[in-house]
């Protein structure tokens, strides 16, 4: 596989499920991202990790928790999910966190219940 | 802050027309500039970038020009064809030392036959 691989494609969830968005990247890179795109908003940078280490969260709710175990992978836990929750959670990653060239994952859509 | 503004949508042309997408930045120093696309069911793919002013990004007969002057980076084809038809993201990356992409809110263009 190449590029960067999103799964689930679709979840649907009850606001009291626990359940895990997972991201891989088979570009090599160093830097990975979570955005929230939803609809007639611009998108959302949720978190930014560069070398496994968190580097930056946009004042997400605790309720969204990512998990960066390796440079290849990412993933976005979810609990307690709001209706409001429901979106396209796209995965990106780059090569270094300060170049602004991304490359996206197709996206998770999430529905909340 | 920075901030990217672009048309709204959605933009409606018959195939072969010229397309003009206008986007505007506002940011300090001296950002890099980029147009991403997304396809029906997909994710974000660059489309092209350019990263001082005067510079022209193009590929896929897409061109863009950084113009410093009217902080600007409209986006133009000659002749759309129908596969085409997508969301066109004006991003910018800030000179500051951090991995923030910052997103327009998107414009859709669909091309008739």
């Amino acid at each position: 596989e190449t590029g960067v691989t999103q799964t689930p494609r679709h979840l649907v969830m009850g606001m009291t499920n626990k359940k895990s968005l997972k991201c891989e990247q088979h570009l090599g890179h160093n830097a990975m991202y979570w955005y929230k795109q939803s609809a007639k908003k611009p998108l959302e940078l949720m978190f930014v990790y560069s070398l496994e280490e968190r580097v930056e969260n946009n004042s997400v709710p605790s309720r969204f928790s990512p998990e960066c175990p390796n440079s290849s992978h990412l993933f976005l836990h979810l609990h307690t999910l709001q209706p409001e929750d429901s979106a396209l959670y796209l995965c990106a990653s780059s090569q270094g966190h300060t170049f602004g060239e991304l490359f996206f994952g197709e996206g998770s859509r999430l529905t909340v219940l | 802050g920075d901030s990217v503004t672009q048309m709204e949508g959605p933009v409606t042309l018959s195939e072969e027309a010229f397309l003009t997408i206008n986007c505007t930045y506002t940011a300090t120093g001296y950002p890099s500039l980029f147009w991403y696309v997304q396809y029906p069911g997909e994710g974000l793919q660059l489309l092209l970038k350019a990263t001082k002013a005067d510079d022209k990004g193009s590929n896929k007969g897409f061109e863009a020009t950084y113009r410093k002057e009217t902080t600007s980076f409209h986006l133009e084809k000659g002749s759309v064809q129908v596969s085409d038809s997508a969301v066109y993201f004006c991003a910018l990356h800030g000179s500051s030392n951090t991995g923030k992409l910052i997103f327009g809110q998107g414009t859709t263009l669909q091309v008739k036959p």
